[in-house]
């Protein structure tokens, strides 16, 4: 049984950096193909993808944050960890954690299983 | 301003059959698979579709997907309350080597 589950701060201030946290299970991060994406939901608005990184230790951004993200895996501890610097109330969303099958070498997959999001507000 | 458009709003009686559509570009849709993702209130997205048309396990095939070029189509039939939702696309889009998704379509049954 696969599941993800994003753990961080709820409150974050103005400036800051955010570290958040997905911690998995029922699968590998160091099996071929595996991969863990994060995806952010601002209140009432869409879905807006973040970042990836594959069992190869391969890692993607957005383009609009790239210089703010960083992504990286620690799969002893089957957790895929997120930090965003620098962060501003218009970051005010609910980060999501979901796992992505269907990668190929030119890219491609799909997200089929997500955790259930974690709310972060920036405010002071 | 999301890469992928989709209609902003649907809505179709109970029982009846609802299109949304995805429309993108060379560089996502016409050279990569599209997938599918619906979020009833309150709740993460659920994949619906992927590899264009392919249900997930469990998935009743009321639900289906197309593509065609550049575009790519979610058919509900059978509409239910329960499928009011916002329902989203995405795919990988090759030039940006970044995941893109639509700006998401809220599904309302009358």
């Amino acid at each position: 049984q696969v599941t993800l589950r994003e753990s961080g701060p709820a409150l974050v201030k103005p400036t800051q950096t955010l570290t958040l946290t997905c911690t998995f299970s029922g699968f590998s991060l160091s099996t071929s193909g595996m991969c863990v994406s994060w995806i952010r939901q601002p209140p009432g608005k869409a879905l807006e993808w973040l970042a990836l990184i594959d069992w190869d230790d391969d890692k993607y951004y957005s383009t609009s944050l790239k210089t703010r993200l960083t992504i990286s895996k620690d799969t002893s501890k089957n957790q895929v960890v997120l930090t965003m610097t620098n962060m501003d109330p218009v970051d005010t969303a609910t980060y999501y954690c979901a796992r992505i099958l269907g990668r190929t070498a030119v890219g491609g997959g799909y997200f089929d299983y997500w955790g259930q999001g974690t709310l972060v507000t920036v405010s002071s | 301003q999301s890469v992928l458009t989709q209609p902003p709003s649907v809505s179709a009686a109970p029982g009846q059959k609802v299109t949304i559509s995805c429309s993108g570009s060379s560089s996502n849709i016409g050279n990569n698979y599209v997938s599918w993702y619906q979020q009833l209130p309150g709740t993460a997205p659920k994949l619906l579709i992927y590899d264009n048309n392919k249900r997930p396990s469990g998935i009743p095939d009321r639900f289906s997907g197309s593509k065609s070029g550049t575009s790519a189509t979610l058919g509900i039939t059978g509409l239910q309350t329960g499928d009011e939702a916002d329902y989203y696309c995405g795919t990988w889009d090759s030039s940006l080597s970044s995941v893109v998704f639509g700006g998401g379509t809220k599904l309302t049954v009358l």
